[in-house]
């Protein structure tokens, strides 16, 4: 069975920074791209960031290019988005999501499992 | 960017009836070299993550039941379910990825049991 496994959220200051993990397991997690997805009850659901199986191509959304930061370790099975300078309306549940692979193409498509999510709120 | 707009914002449907979302992108998310729409859904059930229900508009995901239908071409879609049942219960989201990135979501549709 596909298992992802967010960690890493909790309480942070605006202005500070939050490193997130999500653990992949039950699947090679080399043969495929990632994303992560935020969801907030007033914007709904939003893509945030993908990275393709080697790392060498991640795209970002506008809200938070230059701020985030994703990436991988395939041998250790595990993604990360770094998080800095973040703002109030980054509060939000985070999600890793895999990527249906479409050979050849690397971009984002759509996402065939979801882990649980981690919470970040961020207030002082 | 392609913005995904869904109707109704809320429904409420009788156990056993036929359940309909809409769902509509800003530009057409049909490409015409492969006749395919880039067009996924999602079932999002009380604290769950979202789930794939279908993608290239039409495809059931492995595992879904088959009450369970979308179609539509271009920029309207349709999710359908043919005879709601008590676990349907959940909010469910159209999602294009047709022009990636950005991936974007529609806001989401509730549906609940009258």
């Amino acid at each position: 069975d596909v298992h992802l496994v967010e960690s890493g959220g909790g309480l942070v200051q605006p202005g500070g920074s939050l490193r997130l993990s999500c653990a992949a397991s039950g699947f090679t997690f080399s043969d495929y791209e990632m994303n992560w997805v935020r969801q907030t009850p007033g914007k709904g659901v939003e893509w945030l960031s993908y990275i393709s199986y080697s790392g060498s191509t991640t795209y970002y959304a506008d809200s938070v290019k230059g701020r985030f930061t994703i990436s991988r370790d395939n041998a250790k099975d595990s993604l990360f988005l770094q998080m800095n300078n973040l703002r109030a309306e980054d509060t939000a549940v985070y999600y890793c999501a895999r990527d249906r692979p479409v050979p050849g193409i690397h971009r984002p498509f759509y996402f065939d499992s979801w882990g649980q999510g981690t919470l970040v709120t961020v207030s002082s | 960017d392609i913005v995904m707009t869904q109707s109704p914002d809320s429904l409420a449907v009788s156990l056993g009836e036929r359940a309909t979302i809409n769902c509509k992108s800003s530009q057409s998310v049909l490409y015409s070299s492969n006749n395919k729409n880039y067009l996924a859904w999602y079932q999002q059930k009380p604290g769950q993550p979202p789930k794939l229900l279908i993608y290239w508009a039409s495809t059931r995901e492995s595992g879904v039941p088959d009450r369970f239908s979308g179609s539509g071409s271009g920029t309207d879609f349709t999710l359908t379910i043919s005879s709601l049942q008590a676990e349907d219960v959940a909010v469910y989201y159209c999602q294009q990825y047709y022009s990636t990135p950005p991936i974007s979501f529609g806001p989401g549709t509730k549906v609940e049991i009258k």
